[in-house]
């Protein structure tokens, strides 16, 4: 089955820093790639997403890039804030019946004023 | 605004004890998720269901079942509660079709003594 690494496990940043976390999947069969956020006590949201036929896909201060013949994926968050201090996690989908989605292990992301 | 929620936020549990973990949706989404949450695991998929009654097993279905009678409930059951079970565990529904995005509960944290 598909198996998606994550890193770092732990970042922090200054205020108004960039930030970037990494994933590298495994079955070149995935071609959708989502990224959560997770803040304390409360499940991950969606935030930005990006399938195979695609780069690049911004939304705000938030992007995403893809790289489908090194099999990784980055987030990138420019001038970060305090409020994006969270736990981030990268995942991968072939489809499937229920378009199911493996996950990364998780990224701390500490914001510091 | 989709909903899911879980019927309880902490639950602590004897060893060899069946429990119940209980989640609804109000979206009539077609497909529900039941993950495990671990520090440095990221989410593991235990069970989906893309259908009333249709489960498939995720990638870490040992000691658990799950029971989908209504499309907007789903269950996840531990026929016999072990110490190596405590953990986070999150719901989660999708609308189905081609659409990816999975909106979560706010998790159960389970605790087995």
């Amino acid at each position: 089955g598909e198996n998606v690494e994550q890193h770092p496990s732990t970042l922090s940043v200054q205020e108004g820093d960039s930030a970037v976390i990494k994933c590298t999947y495994s079955d070149s069969a995935s071609n959708y790639f989502p990224w959560y956020k997770q803040e304390l006590g409360k499940g991950p949201q969606l935030i930005i997403d990006i399938r195979s036929n695609v780069g690049e896909k911004k939304d705000q201060r938030i992007a995403v890039t893809l790289n489908k013949t090194a099999k990784h994926f980055s987030l990138h968050i420019t001038e970060t804030q305090p409020e994006d201090s969270a736990v981030y996690f990268c995942a991968a989908s072939m489809g499937g019946s229920a378009r199911q989605l493996t996950f990364g292990s998780g990224t701390q992301l500490t914001v510091l004023p | 605004d989709v909903k899911v929620t879980q019927s309880s936020r902490y639950l602590v549990k004897r060893t060899g004890e069946k429990v119940f973990l209980e989640c609804v949706q109000d979206m009539d989404h077609e497909n529900m998720f039941w993950y495990r949450q671990d520090p440095g695991l990221g989410l593991r998929l235990i069970y989906f269901s893309y259908d009333v009654k249709m489960k498939e097993k995720g990638d870490i279905p040992e000691g658990y079942s799950v029971s989908r009678e209504k499309k907007e409930r789903f269950s996840l059951i531990l026929e016999s509660a072990s110490t190596n079970q405590t953990s986070m565990y999150l719901c989660a529904s999708s609308l189905g079709g081609p659409t990816y995005e999975q909106y979560f509960g706010p998790g159960t944290r389970l605790t087995v003594t």
